[in-house]
C-alpha cells in the first residue's frame, strides 16, 4: 500500500545549486505531475506526464525539468536553485480516461537561501 | 481559462453541526471535479470525485453536489467532528486542457469540541 512515494521529505538548497526531488508510485498510473504549493497562490503545475517517454509543461515550468523513463518514477529536477523555488512541492498519480481520482505523495518541502 | 474559487477561506463551527463548503468554477466545460482533504504537513486526499454527467457524489457523512450549468460544487459535511479540521480543496478538470487539474485555494475548517 505505499501508493505515491516521495523523497526527500525536507531539503535545503543553497542558490545556484542543482537537486532532483524523487517520485515514485507502484499502482501502475499512466498520469504523474508535479505541484508546488505557495501560502496565498494555492497549488499550481509545474510538469506533468501520460506515459513512459511523454512529458508535458503546465502553469509554471521554467526553472524545472522532468523525464518520464519508466511508468513508476517522475523525477523532478531543479537546474539552478533560487529563492522564488522555496515551496512545498508535491507530485502526483491517477489512472488516465479524464475521471480517475488523483493520489498525492506526502510533499517535500524545499528551502532555497 | 479556467478559474476556481473558494468562498470562504476560513470557517469556525462547533461540533455537531452541518455544514457547507463552496466551490465556483469559471468554465463549466469540465470532465469532472474533486474534492480533497489536505491535513496540516501532509498531502492531499482525494474525498469524492463527480463526473460530469453527475448531480451528487456520496461517501459516509460527505456529500458532494455539482451545478456544472452555474459552475458551482458544494461539500455537505454531516454531524461535524473535531477530526474533520482540516483544510477542503476542489479541483477541476476541463475538457480544454483536460490534464491539467485547476485546484481552489482551500477553505480551512476548524470543528471546536
Amino acid at each position: 500500500n505505499a501508493g505515491v512515494t516521495q523523497t526527500p521529505k525536507f531539503q535545503v538548497l543553497k542558490t545556484g545549486q542543482s537537486m532532483t526531488l524523487q517520485c515514485a508510485q507502484d499502482m501502475n498510473h499512466e498520469y504523474m505531475s508535479w505541484y508546488r504549493q505557495d501560502p496565498g497562490m494555492g497549488l499550481r503545475l509545474i510538469h506533468y506526464s501520460v506515459g513512459a517517454g511523454i512529458t508535458d509543461q503546465g502553469e509554471v515550468p521554467n526553472g524545472y525539468n522532468v523525464s518520464r523513463s519508466t511508468t513508476e518514477d517522475f523525477p523532478l529536477r531543479l537546474l539552478s536553485a533560487a529563492p522564488s523555488q522555496t515551496s512545498v512541492y508535491f507530485c502526483a498519480s491517477s489512472s488516465t480516461g479524464g475521471n480517475e481520482k488523483l493520489f498525492f505523495g506526502s510533499g517535500t518541502q524545499l528551502s532555497v537561501l | 481559462k479556467q478559474e476556481v474559487t473558494q468562498i470562504p477561506a476560513a470557517l469556525s463551527v462547533p461540533e455537531g453541526e452541518n455544514l457547507v463548503l463552496n466551490c465556483s468554477f469559471t468554465d463549466s466545460a469540465i470532465y469532472n471535479l474533486q474534492w480533497f482533504r489536505q491535513d496540516p504537513g501532509k498531502g492531499l486526499t482525494s474525498l469524492l470525485l463527480i463526473q460530469s454527467s453527475q448531480r451528487e457524489q456520496t461517501s459516509g457523512r460527505l456529500n458532494a453536489s455539482l451545478d456544472k450549468s452555474s459552475g458551482r460544487s458544494t461539500l455537505y459535511i454531516a454531524a461535524s467532528q473535531p477530526g474533520d479540521s482540516a483544510t477542503y480543496l476542489c479541483a477541476v478538470r476541463s475538457i480544454q486542457g483536460a490534464q491539467k487539474l485547476v485546484f481552489g485555494q482551500g477553505t480551512r475548517l476548524t470543528i471546536n469540541p
